[in-house]
């Protein structure tokens, strides 16, 4: 039981670069979430699936897309990587309803260049 | 979703007991209090939730008061592991698509 898994751990990339960052994970989660946490920041969420099928806008959408590609796999997309977005990307997943505790995985340190 | 406040740092030294305060004058009916460590390099691990009274787990104990508007973690017997920051949310639990809305926590620093 591995619970939330992330890939790849770190990543630098140039201005303009894309590339995808994946999730998994194995504890029957619906719920998935993406966060992104800027040094000294707390965390703030870029984009979160309620359910396979679905995914919704978080607080800070913009330059990122994202899949759930089934009830596992949750990625993060970014398609033209800029300087801004050199950050540590957490994501998590959340247990049943009447639950609100969420299981983050180890992050993705990205720096783009 | 209810804004919370905590103090930015607090400093303590191994074998005290610590307490951090969150207020969140705004909580709703549904919403429950959850607290969440988080190591350097690390995503945050959750440590305790409750409603009201007083929750205890094997880490930490909830204070929560009547009126619900603030809350108090409480560490006993703190060791350097400790050392982390500690993040207060505040949120309903009963829709699938809410999110956690992380402050900027409080950053515990136990010295020897």
């Amino acid at each position: 039981n591995a619970g939330v898994t992330q890939t790849p751990k770190f990543q630098v990339l140039k201005t303009g670069q894309s590339m995808t960052l994946q999730c998994a994970q194995d504890m029957n989660h619906n719920s998935m979430y993406w966060y992104r946490q800027d040094p000294g920041m707390g965390l703030r969420l870029i984009y979160y699936s309620a359910s396979e099928g679905t995914t919704d806008k978080g607080e800070v959408p913009n330059g990122y897309n994202v899949s759930r590609l089934n009830k596992r796999e949750f990625s993060l997309r970014l398609e033209s990587a800029a300087p801004s977005q050199t950050s540590v990307y957490f994501c998590a997943g959340r247990g049943a309803l009447g639950t609100d505790t969420q299981y983050f995985g180890p992050g993705t340190r990205l720096t783009v260049l | 979703l209810a804004k919370t406040t905590q103090p930015i740092s607090m400093d303590s030294y191994e074998g005290q007991e610590v307490n951090i305060t969150c207020s969140h004058n705004n909580i709703a009916t549904n919403d429950y209090i959850t607290w969440y460590q988080q190591f350097p390099s690390q995503g945050p691990r959750f440590i305790i939730q409750g409603y009201k009274t007083k929750v205890t787990n094997e880490v930490a104990s909830l204070f929560i008061p009547a009126d619900r508007k603030s809350s108090t973690l409480s560490l006993p017997r703190v060791s350097l592991s400790d050392t982390a920051v500690y993040y207060c949310l505040v949120g309903t639990m009963d829709t699938g698509r809410r999110a956690l809305t992380f402050g900027s926590g409080t950053r515990l620093q136990v010295q020897p």
